[in-house]
């Protein structure tokens, strides 16, 4: 049993082009994180949620704690944004992880 | 200010053998996180540490433990490793004065790869 669901799995997109990437959880949680892991394993967070909605740049998070949901959307995407994004969710004392959703953003 | 450092790198061991690894954090930062990622099971919680304590653990045998030191620094050891420990071991580190460490900003380091044959 997966506590938390990412979709898709893969995506590849025209450079411009507005991308959503979606994470379902099924655990109580503290916080939702959002990661950017590119080629070579160095992770970075973007984002930590626990409510409502951040905005980055070009990339903005929503969480709704009610549905359990949260989507992180990139606007005019750009090459550079090639990586793998994580969903992590923390309870208070654990971290769950989802699997990932690579993406490729063709120039 | 430096970001999260992990020692080694790289590692190649043996079945049966042990491991330590080494994960110095951002200046100032208390709580330090451990992590394993695998291509079968991806990103998995180990341990974190917050003032030479073991504050909250994920679901690992005790062949995988840690330790905090005083300056915050964090090593972790894994005994009589089999060929499932191979992986990348990430460390992060937060503020972590909030108790909740999930509700703290985490910094990775760039991870040991650890092989074992």
């Amino acid at each position: 049993k997966n506590e938390v669901e990412q979709s898709p799995q893969n995506l590849t997109a025209q450079e411009g082009e507005f991308i959503t990437i979606n994470c379902s959880y099924s655990v109580g949680i503290s916080a939702l994180h959002w990661l950017q892991q590119h080629p070579g394993g160095g992770i970075v967070s973007l984002f930590m949620l626990s409510s409502g909605k951040k905005k980055h740049g070009r990339l903005i998070a929503t969480i709704n704690i009610q549905e359990k949901h949260s989507s992180l959307h990139i606007t005019a995407s750009h090459p550079r944004d090639s990586a793998v994004y994580i969903c992590a969710v923390g309870t208070g004392n654990q971290f769950y992880f989802g699997t990932g959703t690579s993406l490729t953003v063709i120039p | 200010k430096a970001g999260v450092t992990q020692t080694p790198r790289y590692l190649i061991k043996t079945r049966g053998q042990q491991v330590t690894l080494s994960c110095s954090p951002i200046s100032g930062h208390r709580s330090v996180s451990w992590y394993q990622q695998t291509p079968g099971q991806g990103l998995q919680f180990l341990f974190e540490y917050f003032s030479e304590t073991q504050r909250n653990k994920g679901n690992f045998p005790g062949r995988f433990s840690g330790r905090q030191f005083s300056n915050s620094r964090s090593e972790m050891n894994v005994s009589t490793l089999e060929l499932g420990d191979s992986a990348l071991y990430l460390c992060a580190s937060s503020l972590g004065t909030g108790g909740d460490p999930s509700t703290d900003t985490q910094y990775f380091g760039p991870g040991t790869r650890l092989t074992v044959l």
